[in-house]
């Protein structure tokens, strides 16, 4: 069945530093990923996405990279600053027809230390 | 706020009674989805509408759960019978159209006791 694993599950970092979160999905006919970030008590903000047909987009201090032959993509945030601190969900989904349910992963919980 | 927008942001209930949720999608947007997340997981699908129709259901949707649109704009959620394992954030997102980029809502948070 489709799922997304998503890696790791907790993250420390220093301030400045960067962070590098990985997910990986099962469903070849996947083409469009999103990344969300959710605050405490709050719903999933999107960051950044990227659809199947390029393999890397950028918005200032956070990219994502994708590769469609081995299945998995990353986000990667960098020159992190303490407001970074949230938990980061990568999600995945088949557009086309009448699809278009998020499969998510299970979450990166991220602490900027500062 | 031009945002997705839902009501209420908590709601506790003893089990068994029935609780209603509303979700407003931002204005103009075609499709609106529900999803449920329970604690340190990331959210799961449960329903969306093209419009005012129901287009795909997902099987943690059992029959005490409904969903409308009526209109084609805001949707509401029903439970029925609620039990202490429907406890979780239930999340509205809308979207343009298909293939368009999914925004979300603050979440309802439902605790049946």
């Amino acid at each position: 069945g489709e799922n997304v694993e998503q890696h790791p599950s907790t993250l420390s970092v220093q301030e400045g530093d960067s962070a590098v979160i990985k997910c990986t999905y099962s469903d070849s006919a996947s083409n469009y990923f999103p990344w969300y970030k959710q605050e405490l008590g709050k719903g999933p903000q999107l960051i950044i996405d990227i659809r199947s047909n390029v393999g890397e987009k950028k918005d200032q201090r956070i990219a994502v990279t994708l590769n469609k032959t081995a299945k998995h993509f990353s986000l990667h945030i960098t020159e992190t600053q303490p407001e970074d601190s949230a938990v980061y969900f990568c999600a995945e989904t088949r557009y086309g027809g009448s699809q278009g349910n998020l499969i998510f992963g299970k979450g990166t919980k991220l602490s900027v230390k500062p | 706020d031009t945002g997705v927008s839902q009501d209420p942001r908590h709601k506790i209930t003893k089990r068994g009674q029935n609780v209603t949720f509303r979700c407003d999608p931002i204005s103009e947007h075609n499709r609106l989805y529900w999803y449920r997340q329970t604690l340190g997981q990331g959210p799961e699908f449960l329903t969306y509408f093209q419009n005012e129709a129901q287009l795909e259901k997902s099987r943690l949707l059992s029959d005490r759960f409904s969903a409308e649109r009526p209109k084609g704009s805001f949707s509401t959620l029903e439970i029925q019978r609620t039990e202490q394992g429907d406890s979780a954030m239930y999340l509205c997102a809308s979207s343009l159209d298909s293939g368009d980029e999914q925004f979300f809502g603050p979440g309802t948070r439902l605790t049946v006791l």
